[in-house]
């Protein structure tokens, strides 16, 4: 298993432009996570989903639209990205809300918006 | 709002010492998570707390979960260089998906 992946790993963007970043997982999980990381304020939530075909919004979603078509991929898309979006994107899965489960994340894509 | 805080953010200490992580969180929550992040890596899961007065270790790493207090704690116990990185403690959020991250302590264990 590889877990959860995340492509791509670097990326540098001028203000304006788009892009979109894939997470995929291959264990079967039910929920997925976006989050970004940014020097001393931890991990923000930005979209989720708990399903196959659903979104919702999390504490950050300003500047992003997200898409889950198929159960192992969760996309994360910039439609005119900002020098505020500079920021370590991580995305997550968990397989149900039992109590027992724990988010698995993926190695994360640093984004540089110019 | 559900803020999360933890504190100290940074955390310089001699091996072989004790140290607490502290982290409060500012309305009820089902479950609370402590995680790892070594830099420029990902986030590694290490505990999940369920229920008032529960308690998990690991090697040198014990986490405990006071939920009247809203407050969790992470103890270091001999501290060891390899322990050295970020850790975070996060909270779901009751009745929702969400989970929310406090700002991490970033701990340097000195040799």
């Amino acid at each position: 298993n590889a877990g959860v992946t995340q492509t791509p790993k670097f990326r540098v963007l001028k203000t304006g432009q788009s892009m979109t970043l894939l997470c995929a997982q291959d264990m079967n999980h039910e929920y997925m996570y976006w989050y970004r990381q940014d020097p001393g304020m931890g991990l923000r939530l930005i979209h989720y989903s708990v399903g196959e075909g659903t979104t919702a919004k999390g504490e950050v979603p300003d500047g992003y639209n997200v898409s889950r078509l198929k159960k192992q991929n969760f996309l994360l898309g910039l439609e005119s990205a900002a020098p505020s979006q500079t920021s370590v994107y991580f995305c997550a899965s968990i397989a149900s809300m039992s109590s027992t489960d724990t988010q698995y994340f993926g190695p994360g894509t640093r984004l540089t918006v110019l | 709002e559900l803020k999360v805080e933890q504190n100290p953010l940074f955390l310089s200490m001699q091996e072989g010492k004790n140290y607490t992580i502290y982290c409060n969180y500012s309305t009820t929550s089902d479950r609370l998570y402590w995680y790892r992040q070594d830099p420029g890596k990902s986030l590694e899961s290490l505990f999940v707390l369920l229920s008032n007065g529960a308690v998990k270790q690991e090697g040198r790493l014990m986490a405990s979960l006071d939920t009247k207090a809203r407050l969790s704690t992470l103890h270091i116990t001999a501290a060891v260089h390899d322990l050295s990185a970020t850790y975070f403690c996060a909270v779901l959020r009751s009745g929702t998906y969400k989970y929310i991250f406090g700002t991490g302590t970033r701990l340097k264990v000195l040799a």
